[in-house]
């Protein structure tokens, strides 16, 4: 079993949707949880911690379950410029393990 | 002003030749990490340097080897190529000391091909 484990994906929605992906990581002793996104080609780049009382970046809301081992991030309102793949991050002391992503395409 | 660079963004080498890759950072984190990632999958790590310490992956072939000589630099030695080694290089760094986050810096990525 992957030690992070996200929807597999491709989310195709029109502009102006909410769509939400969700995120479950195995090892209960992971400390700190991310949203990255990457586009096509390019780095990953951080999007977003997560935390448990759950927060918010202006249409982004990350929420965290430790209980469950839940990690989800909703997008409202989505634009154009949000299609990319998603990606949830656990770390673990050092080292952070990545989900293999979600790819959101956001059509006109 | 860029925080992590890698050089070159591009390398083509030959099956077997052995190619460094380069990492530098001016964030002064005391953690360095090298991934690769191949098309549609996750980064994928292979080993990190906390400080001078260096922590190889279990399943990180010996083909692959990393060396720090000071805080700003690592580098990535591929000794012996082979065509399932075409991927994307990711460098990151991390800074773990009190009060900073655990979040990774990135940097570009160097995209190895291999003929």
């Amino acid at each position: 079993r992957k030690e992070v484990e996200q929807d597999p994906g491709p989310f195709n929605v029109p502009e102006g949707a909410t769509v939400a992906f969700n995120c479950t990581y195995s090892n209960s002793a992971s400390q700190s949880f991310f949203w990255y996104r990457q586009d096509c080609r390019k780095e990953p780049k951080l999007l977003m911690s997560v935390y448990s009382s759950g927060n918010e970046d202006g249409r982004f809301t990350a929420q965290l379950n430790r209980a469950s081992q839940y990690i989800s991030l909703l997008i409202r309102d989505s634009k154009l410029s949000d299609s990319a793949t998603y990606l949830c991050v656990v770390n673990r002391a050092v080292v952070m393990r990545f989900g293999a992503g979600t790819r959101l395409t956001v059509k006109p | 002003d860029a925080m992590v660079i890698q050089n070159p963004r591009y390398q083509v080498t030959q099956f077997g030749k052995p190619v460094t890759l380069s990492c530098s950072q001016t964030l002064n984190h005391n953690v360095m990490y090298w991934y690769q990632q191949k098309s549609s999958q996750a980064p994928k790590l292979l080993f990190h340097y906390y400080d001078k310490d260096f922590n190889n992956e279990a399943d990180t072939p010996d083909n692959f080897q990393s060396r720090r000589p000071n805080t700003s630099f690592c580098f990535l030695d591929i000794r012996s190529p082979g065509l399932g080694d075409a991927a994307m290089y990711l460098c990151a760094t991390s800074s773990l000391d009190e009060g900073q986050g655990y979040e990774q810096y990135f940097g570009p990525g160097t995209r190895l091909t291999v003929t």
